[in-house]
């Protein structure tokens, strides 16, 4: 069984401020990861997928993860938030090779992101 | 190529009625999957499917809701005798084998 979890539904930061999302998972196969944003009334786009490759994955509009396998961590980060990363960001974790469970994806709550001007 | 197309993007169904709902997969994309989100509550998985298979459907509620991929032409996703409970934005997502999934723009139900 997989599940993900997503410390903090609501994080607020300033403009230029470093951007932390967090997001724990749980799984019995290697995981692949994935963090997703969603901005209202529009469907999910892909940021960053980790695939057993790099720890350190970089991803679209600046967005970058790390896996830690010690702590089951994919935490989200961006150095400096601007105005238009404000939306929903989902971490997700899909199913391993093999099986029906796979390419199914399992979903975090989701953390909504407010940037202050 | 198109991105996963789903339509339509809005859909108000009265209470009895039923809910078809469509999706395009990417060209050369052969497995659909299907997602629930509700107010205030991230996606849940609802069915897997390819080409006239339905792989997995642990997600999909016993009564009312059954999906099909047919040989040729759009995932239909169907909601028999909707309630308001039924109320949510249902996601689609296609993929190759092997690869990470693209999702449509949604369908958000509105059970009047």
């Amino acid at each position: 069984a997989q599940s993900v979890t997503q410390l903090g539904s609501h994080v607020s930061v300033s403009e230029g401020a470093l951007v932390l999302l967090r997001c724990n998972y749980s799984s019995s196969v290697p995981p692949y990861l994935f963090w997703y944003v969603q901005y209202p009334n529009q469907g999910l786009q892909l940021l960053l997928k980790y695939t057993s490759a790099a720890t350190l994955v970089k991803g679209i509009n600046g967005f970058e993860a790390e896996f830690k396998k010690s702590e089951t961590s994919f935490h989200l980060t961006k150095p400096s938030a601007h105005m238009s990363d404000a939306a929903e960001y989902f971490c997700a974790v899909r199913g391993g090779a093999g099986g029906t469970s796979y390419g199914k994806l399992t979903f975090g709550q989701g953390t909504i992101l407010t940037v202050h001007p | 190529n198109a991105g996963v197309m789903q339509n339509p993007r809005h859909l108000v169904r009265r209470r009895g009625q039923e809910a078809r709902l469509r999706c395009s997969p990417m060209k050369g994309h052969s497995h659909v999957y299907w997602y629930r989100q509700l107010p205030e509550e991230g996606l849940k998985f609802m069915v897997y499917l390819q080409k006239e298979n339905i792989i997995d459907e642990s997600g999909m509620p016993k009564e009312r809701f059954s999906a099909e991929f047919p040989k040729e032409g759009p995932s239909i996703l169907r909601i028999q005798q909707v309630v308001r409970g039924d109320s949510a934005a249902y996601f689609c997502a296609s993929s190759p084998r092997g690869s990470e999934a693209f999702f449509g723009q949604g369908t958000r139900l509105t059970v009047v």
